[in-house]
């Protein structure tokens, strides 16, 4: 059972337009979500995180919006950058401590 | 201050051999988290350890694998009698879990290969 789900393998997007990732989860007890950016041979860096009492947060380009009723969360990126290509986990903490994960989707930005 | 590091990055093993994956936590970290990635996949949570302690291990496999993190030294995952199936991306994280907020930072992996 997985309990946080990105449905969406891959997005390919011009640079300088918007990325929206999405995901899902399924635990309503989940308390705070994060993302995370991974290049190939590197481990996962934090990107921007939210808790579930905060709808939006802002961070320069990047914003994660979480909608509790529909158990959903996206992050975009605007304007988008060819260094922003890089795979992105969603992730999502039940309490202090393990983070439960995403599959993970491959953003591609085109020049 | 250096990140978390991780060694060796690649390790090979035959199967039925034994992998010892090492984890050094940030400077001022003592909690430590270890994950595995297999291909096409997420990040999976394996173990959650504070010094001496486990605190959850409710990811780890019930047989052949093992975490310690010692009062002195790095944190330590164990895989004894390695198989095929245990080829993956081995992550350990840390933080000071201060707070829910806290962030954990990520090593770079190490890369186990079962021959």
């Amino acid at each position: 059972d997985q309990q946080v789900k990105q449905n969406s393998p891959s997005l390919s997007v011009q640079e300088g337009r918007i990325s929206i990732l999405n995901c899902d989860y399924t635990n309503s007890m989940f308390d705070y979500f994060l993302w995370y950016k991974k290049y190939p041979a590197e481990g996962p860096t934090f990107l921007i995180s939210i808790s579930s009492i905060k709808d939006k947060n802002e961070d320069g380009r990047f914003t994660v919006f979480l909608n509790k009723s529909a158990k959903h969360l996206s992050l975009h990126i605007v304007p988008s950058q060819p260094g922003d290509s890089a795979v992105y986990f969603c992730a999502a903490r039940l309490n202090a401590g393990k983070s439960t994960f995403g599959d993970g989707t491959t953003l591609t930005v085109k020049p | 201050n250096a990140g978390v590091m991780q060694n060796p990055r690649h390790l090979v093993r035959r199967r039925g051999q034994e992998a010892r994956l090492r984890c050094s936590p940030m400077k001022g970290h003592s909690h430590v988290y270890w994950y595995r990635q297999l291909p096409e996949e997420g990040l999976k949570f394996m173990v959650y350890l504070q010094k001496e302690n486990i605190i959850d291990e409710s990811g780890m496999p019930k047989e052949r694998f093992s975490a310690e993190f010692p009062k002195e030294g790095p944190s330590i995952l164990r895989i004894q009698q390695v198989v095929r199936g245990d080829s993956a991306a081995y992550f350990c994280a840390s933080s000071t879990l201060l707070d829910q907020g806290d962030e954990q930072f990520f090593g770079p992996g190490t890369r186990l290969t079962v021959l």
